[in-house]
């Protein structure tokens, strides 16, 4: 079974500044995939980056990246020059290679202030 | 936009009434998996269907079930809703086989009175 722990509830940051979201993952298999998924008000869950876990590269999108450490367990995302639009509910995900599911963790929902 | 649509985006039900749900996935998916979120949760895997088989599930109990249909579109059906059914129910669809990266719908949002 794989868990997933995201430890802040919520967070904020100034327009244009950096962010960081943290994720921790549990999982004993090999073969495992991560995400970042948004979900503004709108209720749409949207995918902003990807990473697969035998890469060692770390996946950026844009303005979006991550810092995927395989050893601790820590996969966190990393939001540069944040804009307005980016408020949202972010949601860490992990993927089971083996049973194809997709476990979420609680989520963080991040404020973008003018 | 994803593609994946999901109705009603709404509906309201009363305790020990039947609700079904519905997704169309996106095109070239053969996979569609259905979710549960609470208000401030995470989304919580309830199963998911790949080409009209069930083949995942989730802790959920069996008067939630659901179908997919040849077109790869789904059903979740729920039976003898209770007030803890209030939620929002997501689908995503996906290429189960080669990938495993899915698409979301907007949900529908269920309230149960």
């Amino acid at each position: 079974a794989q868990t997933v722990t995201q430890s802040q509830p919520e967070m904020s940051v100034q327009e244009a500044e950096t962010v960081t979201l943290s994720c921790t993952y549990d999982t004993s298999e090999n073969n495992y995939y991560l995400f970042w998924y948004k979900q503004p008000p709108s209720r749409q869950m949207i995918l902003v980056i990807r990473q697969e876990a035998y890469k060692q590269q770390n996946a950026t999108e844009n303005r979006f990246s991550v810092n995927f450490q395989k050893a601790a367990k820590s996969f966190s995302l990393k939001i540069s020059d944040s804009q307005l639009g980016d408020t949202a509910m972010y949601f860490c995900a992990s993927f089971s290679g083996s049973a194809r599911q997709l476990t979420f963790g609680s989520g963080t929902q991040l404020t973008v202030l003018p | 936009e994803t593609g994946v649509t999901q109705s009603p985006t709404h509906l309201i039900k009363t305790r020990g009434q039947q609700v079904t749900l519905r997704c169309s996935s996106q095109s070239g998916h053969n996979t569609v998996s259905w979710y549960q979120q609470a208000l401030g949760q995470g989304p919580q895997f309830i199963f998911q269907y790949y080409r009209e088989e069930e083949n995942g599930r989730g802790n959920f109990p069996p008067r939630f079930s659901g179908l997919q249909f040849p077109n790869y579109s789904s059903e979740l059906n729920v039976n003898a809703l209770e007030l803890d059914d209030s939620a929002l129910y997501l689908c995503a669809s996906w290429e189960g086989t080669r990938t495993d990266t899915q698409y979301f719908g907007p949900g529908t949002r269920l309230t149960v009175l």
